[in-house]
């Protein structure tokens, strides 16, 4: 079975620039997480999806980041226009629908955005 | 106020040697989980370990162990007989059960060197 994807691995950027960074998660996952690790701290809770709907985005910076999850599968995440604070590694994870405390997120490998 | 504390930025251990890595948190709520994540330098998430806040005994896997002590709000991470291959980050996180989505409140990690 596949495991999150995410792409690009690897994002260079000017600022003012716009990036979009893409999710695939496991099938069958109905909730998907962004995070994001700012060089140096702790990683950040962005914003949840639970099918194609976000149930919180309480994480989200600014809107200046756009997320969508159309059609409840994969995801995007949109930066227009790309600031130099949003340097870092964004990450996405995903869960099958629960009500466990223990419901493991199986996490991406990350993609290294990186503005210049 | 920080939820999850790892004051170990970095260490350095012997191969063949236990290592336990610190992490004490801060929540309010009688139920939740805590988790280890492993980040190797390829950039993926590892999942590692899981404690439940009810749990009775300390979570075990393989060569990693919970220490989890619930009076003083730690949950340490032991990994014994330490590999080369454990160099990474090693980051703990907690969800707690009152947050309907279920992010992960992660601490900033600690870079773990084994030493050949």
């Amino acid at each position: 079975e596949a495991g999150v994807t995410q792409f690009p691995s690897h994002s260079v950027i000017e600022k003012g620039q716009t990036v979009t960074l893409r999710c695939d998660p496991i099938s069958g996952h109905d909730n998907l997480y962004w995070y994001r690790r700012v060089m140096g701290k702790e990683i950040k809770f962005l914003l949840h999806f639970v099918k194609e709907s976000k149930q919180d985005e309480s994480g989200m910076p600014n809107n200046r980041f756009l997320a969508e999850r159309t059609g409840g599968t994969y995801s995007t995440l949109k930066v227009q226009p790309a600031e130099l604070e949003d340097s870092g590694v964004y990450f996405c994870a995903s869960s099958l629908l629960g009500s466990s405390s223990y419901n493991e997120q199986f996490f991406g490998p990350g993609t290294r955005l990186t503005v210049l | 106020a920080q939820k999850i504390t790892q004051t170990q930025p970095g260490m350095f251990v012997q191969e063949k040697e236990a290592v336990t890595l610190d992490c004490t948190y801060d929540t309010s709520d009688p139920s939740y989980g805590l988790f280890w994540y492993k980040q190797p330098s390829s950039g993926e998430m590892i999942f590692l370990i899981y404690q439940g806040s009810y749990d009775q005994q300390n979570a075990t896997e393989g060569r990693y162990s919970l220490n989890f002590q619930k009076a003083r709000k730690s949950a340490n991470l032991v990994i014994s007989a330490s590999q080369l291959g454990d160099s990474a980050m090693y980051f703990c996180a907690m969800r707690e059960a009152q947050d309907s989505n279920y992010q992960l409140i992660w601490g900033a990690g600690t870079k773990l060197i084994i030493k050949p």
